[in-house]
């Protein structure tokens, strides 16, 4: 149990298109969801925290206007990159929190042309 | 605040080699202490976990205790496999930070036959 979907698991896309990503809980409800960004051979760093219903909770430094997070419903979150640069070409994962842990979805690679 | 300190890598290791991955944390209180494994292009996965002083997590052939007096919480395998290959990640719960992780910088450990 406890599995966590990503959708797509890659994307290639133009510069100045946005591009959306979906997390989803496949067996559980999730009234909280995290995004992560990864950059090469780097740890994972919080962009923010998906709450179902209300608004996202951004990180220090992450722009909300950019990164659009979406919490609809109890298990779906998206994470939608609006007007895309190289520069936000990365590994984005999300998890999803169940009984007080995390559970990480497979990560989506973003690729921005 | 919280924060994770673990080795830096790469880890190159023989077959059936004895593995530590140091970790260290600093945080207030008892945090909860995770590690995670990452194979590559996939998303994370809870390896092991202690929510207390003294507590072994173990999965796979892994252990850590969680060792309050010197703030660490090493990764030991006894006799590591090629399939072992991946990025391990030591994370902290801290007891504010409302089932937020705190990651250290991962380490990559490459084993070869």
């Amino acid at each position: 149990g406890a599995v966590v979907s990503q959708h797509p698991s890659w994307v290639i896309c133009k510069s100045g298109t946005s591009v959306k990503i979906e997390c989803r809980s496949l067996d559980f409800q999730a009234t909280t969801m995290f995004w992560y960004r990864q950059f090469p051979k780097q740890s994972l760093m919080l962009m923010a925290t998906s709450n179902e219903g209300s608004k996202a909770t951004y990180e220090q430094g992450v722009e909300k206007d950019k990164f659009l997070i979406n919490h609809a419903s109890l298990t779906l979150s998206t994470l939608t990159v609006t007007s895309a640069h190289p520069e936000d070409s990365s590994f984005y994962i999300c998890s999803a929190l169940r009984r007080n842990e995390q559970f990480f979805g497979p990560g989506t690679r973003l690729t921005v042309l | 605040g919280d924060s994770v300190t673990q080795m830096e890598g790469p880890v190159t290791l023989s077959e059936e080699a004895f593995l530590t991955i140091n970790c260290t944390y600093t945080a207030t209180g008892y945090p909860s202490l995770f590690w995670y494994v990452q194979y590559p292009g996939e998303g994370l996965q809870l390896l092991l976990k202690a929510t207390k002083a003294d507590d072994k997590g173990s999965n796979k052939g892994f252990e850590a205790t969680y060792r309050k007096e010197t703030t660490s919480f090493h990764l030991e395998k006894g006799s590591v496999q090629v399939s072992d290959s991946a990025v391990y990640f030591c994370a902290l719960s801290g007891i504010n930070a409302g089932n937020m992780l705190t990651f250290g910088g991962g380490t990559r450990l490459m084993v070869k036959p």
